[in-house]
């Protein structure tokens, strides 16, 4: 079965400094994997997605992470984090059929806060 | 525009009551899904339709839980004699025809009290 750890419940960082957001996978294939972003009381928006390729994918908002199969990782990065940045953090997990991805595993989630 | 609406944003209904999700998509996809995320938690999975066929559904859907997508347009998550650990947020997405990845709606908060 495929799981996504998140080990970070919640972290805090000064505005401007980098910011890394850990995230693991446990799956038997090719994993397809994606990070979104949720503000408060709101539906979750795609930052970045990694499908194949290049493992280093860049994102919107500035955003990037790195896919490394040896260590089943996909962290979230960002050179320099600004206080609109603030929100909770998901990482997911998921198998390809017929041409697109379904049923996402999700992390719990990591919650930043920026301050200033 | 998300390319998904769902209403109503907020539901809080008392204990045993029946309440129903709309979810309205808004752009061209291919499959529909509804999940659902307490609080600390991710969001997990429900189940899937592709046009009006349901495909999967999963054990967190009880006999209390019906969905439901008449003529492959909007969907509607129906839950009956609600508990309390029915509170959450329901997300509705879709696949858009375009894009590989899932479009989410703001979701569906149910408090249960």
């Amino acid at each position: 079965a495929q799981s996504v750890t998140q080990p970070d419940i919640h972290i805090t960082v000064s505005e401007g400094a980098s910011l890394e957001l850990r995230c693991n996978y446990s799956y038997g294939a090719t994993p397809y994997l994606f990070w979104y972003v949720q503000s408060p009381g709101q539906g979750l928006q795609l930052l970045l997605k990694y499908f194949s390729g290049d493992t280093l994918v860049q994102g919107i908002k500035g955003f990037e992470a790195e896919f490394k199969r040896s260590q089943s990782s996909f962290n979230l990065r960002k050179p320099s984090v600004h206080w609109s940045d603030a929100a909770e953090y998901f990482c997911a997990v998921g198998p390809w059929s017929g041409g697109s991805n379904y049923k996402l595993t999700f992390g719990k989630g990591t919650l930043l806060t920026v301050n200033p | 525009d998300t390319g998904v609406s769902q209403n109503p944003r907020h539901k809080i209904t008392k204990r045993g009551q029946n309440v129903t999700f709309r979810c309205d998509p808004i752009s061209e996809h291919n499959r529909l899904y509804w999940y659902r995320q307490t609080l600390g938690q991710g969001p997990e999975f429900l189940t899937y339709f592709q046009n009006e066929a349901q495909l999967e559904k999963s054990r967190l859907l009880s006999d209390r839980f019906s969905a439901e997508r008449p003529k492959g347009s909007f969907s509607t998550l129906e839950i009956q004699r609600t508990e309390q650990g029915d509170s959450a947020m329901y997300l509705c997405a879709i696949e858009p025809r375009d894009s590989p990845y899932y479009t989410f709606g703001s979701g569906t908060r149910l408090t249960v009290v």
